[in-house]
């Protein structure tokens, strides 16, 4: 079956630019995740969706960053005035159990902020 | 700041070998332990995962091996092959969803 989608694969943008990130989870899938990785590091934890409300958005890192599941599948994150310290790869993930086992990540959306 | 500290940064093996990576932590909260493969432009994909109360788990080539004392936890790949070729990282949560990860090891197999 299909894996999580995610789109654009790469985007760039003018600083002080808004940007929507999409992620299409597996079907199914009620939990869904989204991690920024910047350079050589480990994927950090941004927001995480169970159906349609955000249960945890501490990973936010400023009011800047948004996202919203309306129907309980897709999701968008969506940055506001972008800076070029935004430019990183943006991993959705979603897993079928509510607990969080087993995430399956996309092949992320990266980001480049001139 | 890094609550799971993973090492090396990065290791060559020649095909056959033994990849050992590392990784500790500190929360003793955390109570879910994955590790995670990860080719270039590809996002990360579980590759096997252990909870606390077991010292040892193996899938295939792969073991896992858990120190809750130590606060640390290892992944050994056996017989390494080019294929295994790939970034590595170590993971811990304490609510199951929330995923903090090491900074990985990029693993290299000569043939």
């Amino acid at each position: 079956g299909a894996g999580v989608s995610q789109t654009p694969s790469n985007k760039v943008t003018e600083k002080g630019k808004y940007v929507e990130l999409r992620c299409d989870p597996i079907s199914g899938h009620t939990a869904l995740y989204w991690y920024r990785q910047s350079l050589g590091q480990g994927p950090e934890f941004l927001i995480y969706f169970q159906g349609t409300g955000a249960a945890d958005d501490s990973g936010l890192p400023n009011d800047r960053f948004f996202a919203v599941r309306p129907e309980g599948s897709v999701s968008t994150l969506k940055i506001q005035r972008t800076e070029r310290g935004d430019s990183a790869v943006y991993l959705c993930a979603s897993s079928l159990d509510p607990s969080g086992y087993e995430q399956y990540f996309g092949p992320g959306t990266r980001l480049t902020v001139t | 700041q890094q609550q799971v500290k993973q090492s090396p940064q990065s290791l060559i093996v020649q095909k056959g070998g033994i990849s050992i990576i590392n990784c500790a932590y500190e929360n003793t909260a955390f109570d879910y332990f994955p590790w995670y493969q990860q080719f270039p432009g590809k996002g990360p994909a579980l590759l096997i995962a252990i909870r606390p109360d077991v010292s040892e788990k193996k899938e295939g080539r792969f073991t896992i091996s858990f120190n809750k004392s130590a606060k640390q936890f290892s992944l050994h790949i056996m017989d390494s092959q080019p294929g295994d070729s790939a970034t590595y990282f170590c993971a811990a949560s304490e609510n199951d969803y929330k995923l903090s990860f090491g900074a990985g090891t990029t693993v290299t197999v000569r043939a």
